[in-house]
């Protein structure tokens, strides 16, 4: 039981390239999210999926895609980075209707845009 | 949509005093407010939850208060330890689970021995 999975754990883009943030739970949650973690800003939700083939934007989507095509996977997509897009990335996971409901993070990726 | 405010975003406690974080949200729809802890350099990690349908909830040191007259909601921590000094994160959903969970900016709270 590994949990939450995210890969890579560190990455550099250059403006303009785009990337996947792969994540990846084992404990049949239905639930998956996306945050981004700033200095100063907490985590903001960027993206949520509530079951295979169901996502919706959260607080901070502009720039970024997300699919669910099983319920185990879901990656987050820049599609052209840019510097204000540097940050800490969580993907987390939870049952939705319990039995309960605490978040399983990720390990974070730390996203660098130069 | 919801907006968490958390104060204070530091606090600096003596060890085995108490420490205690307060958070305010806007939406009145609000149902379930979970706290987190994120040590160093690592991920979130739930601590204590409650739901609106409770008024306090305790678990061995951590406590968390409830009031949705007014709408905030605070974490106690007594007889604090060394291994305490992290980040404290409170949250605010309205879906008693974690749809559309709403952070808080978080407070450090440092422990000093």
């Amino acid at each position: 039981n590994a949990g939450v999975t995210q890969t890579p754990k560190f990455q550099v883009l250059k403006t303009g390239q785009s990337m996947t943030l792969q994540c990846a739970q084992d404990m049949n949650h239905e639930y998956m999210s996306w945050y981004r973690q700033d200095p100063g800003m907490g985590l903001r939700l960027i993206h949520y999926s509530v079951g295979a083939g169901i996502t919706d934007q959260g607080e901070v989507p502009n720039g970024y895609n997300v699919s669910r095509s099983t319920t185990e996977d879901f990656p987050l997509r820049l599609l052209s980075a840019a510097p204000s897009q540097t940050s800490v990335y969580f993907c987390a996971s939870s049952y939705l209707g319990g039995p309960t409901y605490g978040y399983t993070f990720g390990s974070g990726t730390r996203l660098t845009v130069v | 949509g919801e907006n968490v405010e958390q104060h204070p975003s530091t606090l600096s406690v003596q060890e085995g005093d108490s420490a205690v974080i307060k958070c305010t949200y806007s939406d009145s729809a609000s149902n379930y407010f979970p706290w987190y802890k994120q040590e160093l350099g690592k991920r979130p990690q739930l601590i204590i939850d409650i739901r609106s349908n409770v008024g306090e909830k305790k678990d061995q040191r951590i406590a968390v208060t409830l009031n949705k007259t007014a709408k905030h909601f605070s974490l106690h921590i007594t007889e604090t330890q060394p291994e305490d000094s992290a980040v404290y994160f409170c949250a605010a959903s309205p879906n008693f689970g974690n749809e559309k969970l709403t952070f808080g900016t978080g407070t450090r709270l440092t422990i000093i021995p």
